[in-house]
């Protein structure tokens, strides 16, 4: 069965810090990989997404991950943090024409 | 182009109370889903429609959950009796068929079981 792990559950950074947020998946084959951010109050806004080809993705408000299936991770990059970034992460795992599997999250805080 | 529509967006009743959420997803989108998101973890897959049609309800507590998709476009996820465990945000999102599984998600539902 497909599983996500985020193992780190609350994250500060400083702004204009760089940003790894991690996610270990658990798949038999290639999975579908993808970050939505939540902000208080409102639905999960998709970042990014890797179905196939080139392992690194690029996705909106400048994040990026990595897919690497060495270490069945897809991490979560951002090179200078601005505090409207702020929100909870997920990651999910899915396959094509099941639903996603969602981690726990990953809430970010943004310090001055 | 519109998004995933879902209402109310707020909603408290008592404990064996019954409630009832609505859900438009995106035009043309075959395959809707409803989440329930508790606090504090991430969103659990209820069930799951493929046009009109049931493709995974395995987690969908059918004692007190059901949830309807009639003519393959609207949805309705119904709660009787309500408990205290079902405090939280149940998001409708909806996809294309074949188009490698992008959901896109509602902003949700927020039922508190008082």
């Amino acid at each position: 069965a497909q599983s996500v792990t985020q193992p780190d559950i609350h994250i500060t950074v400083s702004e204009g810090a760089s940003l790894e947020l991690r996610c270990n998946y658990s798949y038999g084959a290639t999975p579908y990989l993808f970050w939505y951010v939540q902000s208080p109050g409102q639905g999960l806004q998709l970042l990014l997404k890797y179905f196939s080809g080139d392992t690194l993705v690029q996705g909106i408000k400048g994040f990026e991950a990595e897919f690497k299936r060495s270490q069945s991770s897809f991490n979560l990059r951002k090179p200078s943090v601005h505090w409207s970034d702020a929100a909870e992460y997920f990651c999910a795992v899915g396959d094509s024409g099941y639903a996603l599997n969602f981690g726990k999250g990953t809430s970010l805080l943004v310090t001055p | 182009e519109a998004g995933v529509a879902q209402s109310p967006r707020y909603k408290i009743i008592e404990k064996r109370q019954s409630v009832a959420f609505w859900c438009n997803p995106i035009s043309g989108h075959a395959t809707l889903y409803w989440y329930q998101q508790i606090l504090g973890q991430g969103p659990k897959l209820l069930i799951q429609f493929q046009n009109n049609g049931v493709v995974d309800d395995s987690q969908l507590p059918k004692d007190r959950f059901s949830a309807e998709r009639l003519k393959g476009v609207d949805s309705t996820l119904k709660i009787q009796p309500a408990k205290l465990e079902d405090s939280a945000v149940y998001l409708c999102a909806s996809s294309l068929i074949g188009s490698g599984n992008t959901i896109y998600f509602g902003e949700g539902s927020w039922l508190t079981v008082v």
